[in-house]
């Protein structure tokens, strides 16, 4: 399975753009990116996946770079409310589970 | 709302207890998954249905460990002779198959396991 590289932690002033970063370098072809967070003590939540053009919805855009080795959730104006877990998954396509690492831990202060 | 729902969503319990958690899936999906979240880790993945069938069971699911979809509607996970190393927060996820490894699992609030 694919493995993701994430920062372990990143700040962000309310307001500004938000952009977190994966490192997905064994990614094969078929295999999507998606993007969950999770607020303290709640159920992960979804926000977005693609495969290999750029996304947008009314949460984020993700960006994949075309050798699709690397992605970028970008949040545009970050909220209080957006800090979070964010978990960034390759999820392989003969399977249907997601494997979590980590995350990356979202702190936007005001 | 029209979301997973899931209950208990706290639970003590004493060592050696038996606990049982259900799971409501969002109404027309068909499949069904259990992931268990330790403190300070992401989720890991415990089994999943798609209807009544119970497809893949992950190595974390001890023989202790035992769910259900009877009617392929809700789930049941049971956790029998519960040991402290069980506290963790179950959480459900549901999703809709036939769309690939584009199908996007929703999930639900989680039910908190504290064992004594």
């Amino acid at each position: 399975d694919a493995k993701t590289t994430q920062p372990t932690s990143m700040d962000c002033a309310e307001g500004r753009a938000a952009n977190l970063p994966c490192n997905h370098s064994t990614i094969s072809g078929n295999e999507y990116v998606y993007w969950y967070r999770q607020i303290h003590s709640q159920g992960p939540q979804y926000i977005i996946h693609g495969l290999k053009n750029n996304e947008t919805n009314e949460m984020a855009s993700l960006i994949i770079t075309e050798d699709r080795k690397s992605s970028t959730l970008i949040l545009p104006h970050a909220t209080l409310r957006d800090t979070a877990v964010y978990y960034c998954i390759v999820r392989p396509y003969n399977t249907d589970k997601l494997i979590f690492g980590t995350g990356t831990r979202l702190q936007v202060f005001p | 709302d029209t979301g997973v729902s899931q209950d208990p969503r706290h639970k003590i319990t004493k060592r050696g207890q038996n606990v049982t958690f259900r799971c409501d899936p969002i109404s027309e999906h068909n499949r069904l998954y259990w992931y268990r979240q330790t403190l300070g880790q992401g989720p890991e993945f415990l089994t999943y249905f798609q209807n009544e069938a119970q497809l893949e069971k992950s190595r974390l699911l001890s023989d202790r460990f035992s769910a259900e979809r009877p009617k392929g509607s809700f789930s049941t996970l049971e956790i029998q002779r519960t040991e402290q190393g069980d506290s963790a927060m179950y959480l459900c996820a549901s999703s809709l198959s036939g769309r690939g490894p584009g199908e996007t699992q929703y999930f639900g609030p989680g039910t908190r396991l504290l064992v004594l």
